[in-house]
């Protein structure tokens, strides 16, 4: 079956880019959207964004400006990049696979997580 | 933005009895909705779309309900393996947002 594997540094200092990579295996990554969400440590679920295979994006107006999301069909993987961290952006960081059903949007496949902490 | 929000926050209770956690959005979202189920330092797992299908796998004791702005997530018969902090999430328009949160402790 499909599983997603979040890579990418577990440090990151303030001011500076978080650069995340999620690894989609089992499966292809075309004709899906493919989701972003974080969680502080003892807090609930924020969404990042979102990126569909064509390219086609939508990202949380709260961290839009800072931002950007793309997608290489090639190596069946989908990436997150956000400027000008702060520790405010310390999370677990999750990728996940939405599924659609008619017009429902679902997110049914999800990596495990990985922890970005940033601190200098 | 749409919020959502849920309750309780948390609740105990003990294995067999009947759980309810609500949800309520902050406007229209017709069944643009979905429950998910995480557990300690794991990821969310998904439950329910579109408000009340049952997603492949899980227990036929999880059941959702509701359309509109009032939503319900149904435990049935609460197991051991049922503690875990559930939440919800609409996909009725973007940004995606999610529930608070509610903690199901085991008595």
């Amino acid at each position: 079956q499909v599983q997603l594997q979040e890579s990418g540094p577990g440090l990151v200092k303030p001011s500076e880019t978080l650069s995340l990579t999620c690894s989609v295996s089992g499966g292809s990554i075309s004709s899906y959207y493919w989701s972003w969400i974080r969680q502080p440590a003892g807090k609930g679920l924020e969404w990042i964004g979102r990126i569909y295979t064509s390219g086609s994006t939508n990202y949380n107006p709260s961290l839009k400006s800072r931002v950007t999301m793309s997608v290489d069909t090639s190596k069946n993987q989908f990436s997150l990049k956000l400027r000008s961290v702060t520790a405010a952006d310390t999370a677990v960081y999750y990728c996940a696979r939405e599924t659609s059903f008619f017009y429902f949007y679902y997110m049914d496949v999800w990596g495990k997580g990985t922890t970005v902490t940033v601190s200098s | 933005d749409i919020q959502m929000t849920q309750s309780p926050s948390s609740l105990s209770a003990s294995v067999g009895d009947r759980v309810t956690i609500t949800c309520r959005a902050s406007q229209i979202i017709s069944n643009y909705l979905n429950w998910y189920q995480q557990k300690p330092g794991k990821a969310p797992k998904l439950l329910i779309y579109a408000a009340s299908s049952l997603q492949s796998g899980v227990p036929s004791r999880f059941s959702g309900s509701g359309s509109g702005t009032d939503f319900t997530l149904t435990i049935s018969s609460l197991q051991p393996e049922d503690s875990a902090t559930y939440y919800c999430q609409q996909s009725y328009s973007t940004p995606l947002t999610f529930g608070g949160g509610t903690k199901v402790e085991i008595k």
